[in-house]
């Protein structure tokens, strides 16, 4: 099964938005609500941000924030801040009982 | 705290065995599914192979299929990823990961540091 697919780079200045779009099929993205996303930084282990769509794990802050439409999920990082400067992966669950992720996204803070 | 720490990694050549560790603590290791999830360098996340918390109910992705075995000692807190077969696209850092308690088949809670495969000659 192909990866997602994400635009390999995003770029935003402090305090802005970006968001990144994450396409699947309706095989997996579309399919169902189990989109996940992770923050990695160079050199370290991921880290959970965003789950189910758009719930976040007890501690992220509420500048990450998710959404879906259709067979692409979306995730919006707001007041864009240096620390955000990092990869960022989806995931979903997949009608062949995997998880399939995306082809990550590099996210430059100008 | 949750700790997750790997090892046993290396270089191996192509064909040869490996078995990596993945010592767990700070929680209650026989509540959750446990994963594996490698990195080739410079590359993206790619889903490895997953285990049940009993140890009973096992998944693997069809690239390691028939090749790597997953399993889990819930006496001493440690999973475990047996490698055979060992091809140079093996070559990755390998995360084990913490499934989460609500979705423990497709959400990754909590990751170790990684640890480095290379098979080649």
């Amino acid at each position: 099964q192909s990866a997602l697919t994400q635009p390999p780079s995003a770029s935003g200045s402090p305090g802005q938005s970006v968001t990144i779009s994450c396409t699947g099929t309706s095989s997996d993205v579309g399919g169902y609500n189990y989109v996940s996303w992770y923050l990695q930084y160079p050199g370290k282990a991921p880290k959970l941000i965003i789950y189910e769509v758009n719930k976040r794990p007890s501690g992220v802050s509420d500048r990450f924030s998710g959404s879906k439409s259709g067979n692409t999920a979306y995730l919006t990082v707001s007041g864009l801040q240096a620390e955000d400067e990092a990869d960022y992966y989806c995931t979903s669950w997949t009608g062949s009982s995997t998880v399939i992720f995306g082809g990550g996204t590099k996210v430059t803070v100008l | 705290e949750v700790q997750l720490v790997e090892s046993g990694g290396g270089l191996v050549q192509p064909g040869g065995s490996l078995r990596l560790s993945c010592a767990a603590s700070g929680f209650t290791f026989t509540t959750y599914w446990m994963h594996w999830v490698r990195q080739a360098p410079g590359k993206g996340l790619v889903w490895v192979s997953r285990i049940s918390n009993d140890g009973t109910n096992t998944d693997y992705a069809d690239s390691v299929k028939g090749r790597f075995t997953i399993s889990r000692d819930n006496t001493h807190n440690t999973l475990y990823l047996h490698m055979n077969s060992l091809r140079a696209e093996d070559t990755a850092v390998y995360y084990c990961a913490r499934g989460h308690y609500v979705y423990p088949r497709s959400v990754f809670e909590y990751w170790g540091q990684g640890d480095l495969v290379t098979v080649s000659s």
